[in-house]
C-alpha cells in the first residue's frame, strides 16, 4: 500500500513549451505532496510544499510562475513547468506522507525531463 | 557549510562483504533520521527511519544513530548484488515536514 503513482516517467520537450508532471496517491489521502528536484549527483532539493486546496509553498530561489503547482484533489498533484529552457532538465519527484505510519513518506518513481 | 554531508562514493565491494554508509550534519534539532534506497532512475524508498539516538535492525540493515557526534550510519551485512544502489539519508525536525538529504553515496556490489 501507499503507491504515489507519477506520470510521465521521462519526457523530452522543446524549448519554450511547457511540461506537465502528475502524482497521484492510489490508495491513501495525500492532504500535503512535497516536489523534488534531482541533479545528477547531487542531493534532492525541495522544490515546493503543496497543499490540497491552497497555493503551494515554494522554497527560496524557486521561481513559483515557473513551476506551477496544482493540489485540486486529495489524490492529484501536478507540477508544470513553464517555457521550459535546457537549465530546467533534470529528475523531479514528488512525495507524500502516508497519514498513519511514522514518518512514511513515500515517493514517486520520478520522471526524467529533457528540454531540447 | 551543508545541513547533511554524505561521501557521494561511489563504493564498490564483493558480494558477501559488510557495507557501512555515513552521514553527518550540523543541526542539532533534527530528530528523524531516515535511509533511503534509491534505484537508478527511479524514486527513493524508504529503507530504515530512526527516532533520536540508537541502533536499529532490519534484517540485513542496522541503522545507528550518534547524536552527540552528529553521525548516523547505515549497515548492510552480507551485501548483494541487488543492494547495488544509491543510499541517501534524509533528516529532519520534529516539527517540520521538510527533508535534509545527503547526496547520496553510490554502492555496487559485485558477485
Amino acid at each position: 500500500g501507499a503507491v504515489v503513482s507519477q506520470h510521465p516517467s521521462w519526457v523530452i520537450c522543446k524549448s519554450g513549451t511547457s511540461v506537465k508532471i502528475e502524482c497521484r496517491s492510489l490508495d491513501f489521502q495525500a492532504t500535503t505532496m512535497f516536489w523534488y528536484r534531482q541533479f545528477p549527483k547531487q542531493s534532492l532539493m525541495l522544490m515546493a510544499t503543496s497543499n490540497e486546496g491552497s497555493k503551494a509553498t515554494y522554497e527560496q530561489g524557486v521561481e513559483k510562475d515557473k513551476f506551477l503547482i496544482n493540489h485540486a484533489s486529495l489524490t492529484l498533484s501536478t507540477l508544470t513547468v513553464t517555457s521550459a529552457h535546457p537549465e530546467d532538465s533534470s529528475f523531479y519527484i514528488c512525495s507524500a506522507r502516508v497519514t498513519g505510519r511514522d514518518y512514511g513518506y513515500t515517493f514517486g518513481s520520478g520522471t526524467r525531463l529533457t528540454v531540447v | 557549510q551543508k545541513e547533511v554531508e554524505q561521501d557521494p562514493g561511489p563504493l564498490s565491494v564483493p558480494e558477501g562483504a559488510i557495507v557501512s554508509l555515513n552521514c553527518t550534519y550540523s543541526n542539532s534539532a533534527f530528530q528523524y533520521f531516515m535511509w533511503y534506497r534509491q534505484y537508478s532512475r527511479k524514486g527513493p524508498e524508504l529503507l530504515m527511519y530512526t527516532y533520536s539516538s540508537g541502533n536499529k535492525e532490519d534484517g540485513r540493515f542496522t541503522a545507528q544513530v550518534d547524536k552527540s557526534s552528529k553521525y548516523i550510519s547505515l549497515f548492510i551485512r552480507d551485501s548483494q548484488p541487488s543492494d547495488s544502489a544509491t543510499y541517501l539519508c534524509a533528516m529532519s525536525v520534529p516539527t517540520g515536514n521538510q527533508f535534509y538529504f545527503g547526496t547520496g553515496t553510490s554502492l555496487t556490489v559485485i558477485p
